[in-house]
């Protein structure tokens, strides 16, 4: 059975870093294309970014340069740095698998990490 | 603000059938038949209902089907039972410098 588990969401202060964890279980991460969602508390969802299986990365413009989306094949184990936080970056972050000739649907969800940027 | 346009809310009666709207530009929806949708129980994560503008997962119900003409995309509920009570979410593909994006959501009532 295929199981997606994040960690390491939590409080932090404007300007600080987090970093999360997306444990896989029932498929290989490094063999697949996994993504980052986010959903801002009563929002919608939006797109944060993927990682190839051959590890390319791209992100959306409102989080590039500031979050590191990377993976440990020895662990299993997807994982998203996200440093300069800011108060729009408040959301629960999923990590997802993505599919499709571009990579834009995702068919396996984690149960997502609640990320709090106050001071 | 979403790059793909949903109506706020959609609702319909046991048995009835209802439609949700996503539209976008030449640049997402009517360019690509990448469009997906996924539905989302409160406090869950979003499940995967369609793909590829009308193709649907295993397990997911006939009565889920999507279509698209131009810029806008649809999925079509028929039957309506009181658990398709959720909101509901498009999604495809962009050529634009973010390659994802997301509709506002819709929340479907069964009344």
């Amino acid at each position: 059975e295929v199981q997606l588990v994040e960690s390491g969401g939590g409080l932090v202060q404007p300007g600080g870093s987090l970093r999360l964890s997306c444990a896989a279980s029932g498929f290989t991460v490094s063999s697949n294309y996994m993504s980052w969602v986010r959903q801002a508390p009563g929002k919608g969802l939006q797109w944060v970014s993927v990682i190839y299986s051959g590890g390319s990365t791209y992100y959306a413009d409102s989080v590039k340069g500031r979050f590191t989306i990377s993976r440990d094949n020895s662990k299993n184990t997807l994982y998203l740095q996200m440093n300069s936080l800011r108060a729009e970056d408040t959301a629960v972050y999923y990590c997802a698998r993505a599919l499709g000739d571009y990579l834009y649907y995702f068919d396996y969800w984690g149960q997502g990490t609640l990320v709090t940027v106050s001071s | 603000q979403s790059a793909l346009t949903q109506p706020a809310s959609v609702s319909g009666s046991p048995g009835q059938s209802i439609t949700i709207s996503c539209t976008g530009t030449s640049s997402d929806v009517g360019g690509y038949n990448y469009v997906s949708w996924y539905q989302q129980h409160p406090g869950k994560a979003p499940k995967l209902m369609i793909y590829d503008v009308s193709n649907r997962p295993s397990g997911v119900s006939n009565r889920f089907s999507g279509s698209k003409s131009g810029n806008t995309a649809s999925l079509t509920i028929s039957g309506l039972q009181a658990e398709d009570e959720a909101d509901y979410y498009c999604n495809s593909y962009t050529s634009s410098s973010t390659p994802v994006v997301f509709g506002g959501g819709t929340k479907l009532t069964v009344l």
